[in-house]
Order: structure tokens, then sequence, then C-alpha cells
């Protein structure tokens, strides 16, 4: 079965600061998508970022970008110049690619941005 | 484009009761997920409708249903309500094809079973 590990329950960085969170995955699959998502206090899950197994380079979407380390089975997440509204409840998540639709996701990161 | 909807946003029940969750997709999309939230267990995925059909279905009791419209709005129901299905029930759409893998949720129903 695949798992999804963020290790980090939680973390704190001042605005303007780079911060990276850490997801790593367990799967026997080659084909897979992974994602992170954005859970703000009491509001809607969002999608931040996506990253297809098998492209190399790594995903970008302005302030945020990802580490994707296939053969270690990591993808971390580092979001630059943090800003207040980036607080929030982050989770990794990965799917198979295989038809059906099924995320599987860690645990999440409480991040909190200080002012 | 109208995002993920769901209804009711909040519901109290009592244990033994029933319940119907409403998912309304984003147009033009055919796969229609559920999952549930809550603190111990995080988010777990109960099962994924496309094209009316039930493709995958997680590891929940039978008391956990659900069904897809040909419009692919979708409704779960839970039967015989337990107090451990107080939970956040997040339902999430993607087009569903292949390559189309990006979900995209919904505020979610927060169920309180008491």
């Amino acid at each position: 079965a695949q798992t999804v590990t963020q290790s980090q329950p939680e973390m704190s960085v001042q605005e303007a600061e780079t911060v990276t969170l850490s997801c790593t995955y367990d799967t026997s699959e080659s084909n897979y998508y992974l994602f992170w998502y954005k859970q703000p206090p009491s509001r809607q899950m969002i999608l931040v970022i996506r990253q297809e197994a098998y492209k190399q380079q790594n995903a970008t979407e302005n302030r945020f970008s990802v580490n994707f380390q296939k053969a270690a089975k990591s993808f971390s997440l580092k979001i630059s110049d943090s800003q207040l509204g980036d607080t929030a409840m982050y989770f990794c998540a990965f799917v198979e690619i295989q038809g059906a639709q099924k995320l599987v996701f860690g645990q999440g990161t409480r991040l909190t941005i200080n002012p | 484009k109208a995002g993920v909807t769901q209804t009711p946003r909040y519901l109290i029940k009592t244990r033994g009761q029933q319940v119907t969750l409403s998912c309304s997709p984003i147009s033009g999309h055919r796969s229609v997920s559920w999952y549930q939230q809550t603190p111990g267990q995080g988010l777990q995925f109960l099962f994924e409708y496309f094209s009316e059909t039930q493709r995958n279905k997680g590891n929940f009791p039978g008391r956990f249903s659900g069904r897809q419209f040909s419009n692919s709005r979708s409704e779960m129901n839970v039967s015989t309500l337990e107090l451990g299905d107080s939970a956040l029930y997040l339902c999430a759409s993607s087009l569903g094809g292949a390559h189309s893998y990006e979900q995209y949720f919904g505020p979610g129903t927060r169920l309180t079973v008491t």
C-alpha cells in the first residue's frame, strides 16, 4: 500500500523567510503524480503545486517550488518570501496513474508565518 | 467557472440516524471523490465515482455509500451513524480522464454526531 509521510507536524517562520516542508512516500509504482495542498484555517483545501513522476524537472508556481527526488522518494515544498497568507496546514498527496483517482495524503504540516 | 460546492455545510445528527451529503463538481468534471478528514486519522479516501460508476472504494464499512448522477453531481450516504463518524467530509472533482489527476476540493460538510 502506498504511504505518505510528513515528518514535521508543525513549523513556524518569520514573514519573508524561506521555508521547506518535507514529504516522503512509498510506492512500487513508477507512474504517479504528487501534489501539495494547502488548507488555511477553516477554509477550503487549495491545490498548490503538482509534479508528474516522469518529469525530471522540478515544478514551480510563483513562490512555491518542489524538490522531487524520485529515487529517494522525496518530494519537498519550498516557499520563498513567505507571507502571512501562507499560514495553513500543508498536505503532501500521491496518486497512482491507474484510472481511479485515489489521493493518499500525509498527516500534514501546520505552518505558521509570524509577522 | 464555479468551484466545487457541497451542501449542507454543517450537520448535527444523533447516533443511529442516517445522513446524505451532496456535492456538485466543477462544470465539465466527471470524476467525484469523497474524503473523510478527522484530527486523529487525517484525510482518508472514501470512494470515487466516474460517469456514474464507482471506480474505487476505500476501507470504510458498508454504512458508507455513494452515488453519482448523470450530471456528475454526487451524494454520499452514511447510515446508522456512530459517534466516530463525526468529521469533515470533503468532496473533490477532476476531469477524470487520462493524465487528469488534479483534484479540486469543495469547502466540506462538517458532520457532528451526538
